[in-house]
């Protein structure tokens, strides 16, 4: 099994739909969990944490699911601004940081 | 500003050249780190260092050497040796190597001609 495993999609959905992302991993063991958003040509920038109980920061709701390890980001009211590629982070161990492949998501008008 | 700063944001080098890639950052952070970006492919870690004066391979490592002099400065060597080293380097840091949020530098794209 990869360490994580995104949809690349891309997710095409129109302004002010709601749409869903999951990333799974594969390590048991890992704390700590991130969800970052990527403009094309940009660094990453961090998005949200993903604690256990779930947080949600405006229309952005980031879950985590241990029994069945994945994290999960909704995206409620999407705004062409929010087309980008979705990355999600997770740690293995100290110093180490997995990277998803990203999924891409498209807002359309 | 607080934050990291990368240069060149743009570097074209000739095969057979090293090149250095510059990371400085002001943000009182213990850890740093290199990744590249491929198309298509997540983030893979060249280098990381935990503390100032010491740092370790990452998983990609071969080709490529770092320095760890300065709490604020990563600096990276793409040596000649790099078969394949047209990609995008980000420069990275954390306040340790616990798990905690990691920032990124704007990246420097480099190219090989």
């Amino acid at each position: 099994r990869k360490e994580v495993e995104q949809d690349p999609g891309p997710f095409n959905v129109p302004e002010g739909a709601t749409v869903a992302f999951n990333c799974t991993y594969s390590n048991s063991a890992s704390q700590s969990f991130f969800w970052y958003r990527q403009d094309c040509r940009k660094e990453p920038k961090l998005l949200m944490s993903v604690y256990s109980s779930g947080n949600e920061d405006g229309r952005f709701t980031a879950q985590l699911n241990r029994a069945s390890q994945y994290i999960s980001l909704l995206i409620r009211d999407s705004k062409l601004s929010d087309s980008a590629t979705y990355l999600c982070v997770f740690t293995s161990g100290t110093y180490k940081y997995i990277f998803g492949t990203g999924t891409r998501l498209k807002v359309l008008a | 500003d607080g934050g990291i700063t990368q240069s060149p944001k743009y570097l074209f080098r000739k095969e057979g050249q090293n090149v250095t890639l510059s990371c400085e950052q002001n943000l009182n952070h213990d850890a740093m780190y290199w990744y590249r970006q491929d198309p298509g492919q997540g983030l893979r870690l060249i280098y990381y260092s935990q503390i100032v004066n010491d740092f370790q391979k990452g998983d990609i490592a071969e080709g490529y050497s770092v320095s760890r002099e300065k709490k604020e400065s990563f600096p990276l060597t793409v040596t000649s040796a790099q078969k394949n080293p047209t990609a995008f380097y980000l420069c990275a840091s954390s306040i340790d190597s616990s798990g905690n949020t990691i920032y990124f530098g704007e990246g420097s794209w480099l190219t090989v001609v």
